[in-house]
């Protein structure tokens, strides 16, 4: 099983849409969820941190489930800009890195 | 703030070459640094930790000879890709922990740099 597990898209919606991204990861021991942007060719960036009682940042929310070992990530209300992969991510070992997934391209249409 | 620079952005070299790509930290000392590699259509993998004035710690499967890690001061890392083949291609992103947040047990966010393209022909 691979550590950080996402669904494989690609997801093509049209603008306001409301998209779901699901994630699982593998070692229970982990403490720290996140859910990342990444722009074609460019870094990653971070898109909101994820908590146990879940999270939202205006059309964003994050939920994780430690039981399941699961987090998800929904945007409500989709925007051309939203266009991106987002990445799940765990973080790894004592030194603070950062395990991502593979990671899920959207595609918001006009 | 919590600005990271990679340079270059973009390297073109031939097979046998030796390529250095420099981490920086502009606006805070960051005492680990992380160096990633993400292939086309693939996730990020963590290829070494670096830490300040002492080794480097190696994924397993990721050569130390092959790639050296150097990080001589608290705001720079150095990644050099020692007779890089065509397989090296791929980009280089590093990450660094802002050393002012909570201690080493803990989450610290990490800032990530613009990334290094390696192309080698």
């Amino acid at each position: 099983r691979k550590e950080v597990e996402q669904d494989p898209g690609p997801f093509n919606v049209p603008e306001g849409a409301t998209v779901a991204f699901n994630c699982t990861y593998s070692n229970s021991a982990s403490q720290s969820f996140f859910w990342y942007r990444q722009d074609c060719r460019k870094e990653p960036k971070l898109l909101m941190s994820v908590y146990s009682s879940g999270n939202e940042d205006g059309r964003f929310t994050a939920q994780l489930n430690r039981a399941s070992q699961y987090i998800s990530l929904l945007i409500r209300d989709s925007k051309l800009s939203d266009s991106a992969t987002y990445l799940c991510v765990v973080n790894g070992g004592s030194q603070g890195n950062l395990i991502f997934g593979k990671g899920t391209k959207l595609s918001v249409k006009p | 703030g919590a600005v990271v620079s990679q340079h270059p952005s973009r390297v073109i070299c031939k097979s046998g070459t030796s390529v250095k790509i420099e981490c920086r930290s502009l606006d805070f000392q960051a005492t680990t640094m992380f160096w990633y590699r993400q292939f086309p259509k693939q996730s990020l993998m963590l290829m070494a930790t670096s830490n300040e004035g002492s080794k480097a710690t190696y994924e397993q499967g990721v050569e130390k000879d092959k790639f050296l890690i150097n990080h001589a001061s608290l705001t720079l890392s150095t990644l050099t890709v020692t007779s890089a083949h065509p397989e090296d291609s791929s980009f280089y992103i590093c990450s660094a922990i802002y050393d002012g947040l909570a201690g080493p047990t803990s989450y610290n966010e990490q800032f990530f740099g613009p990334g290094t393209r390696l192309t080698v022909l």
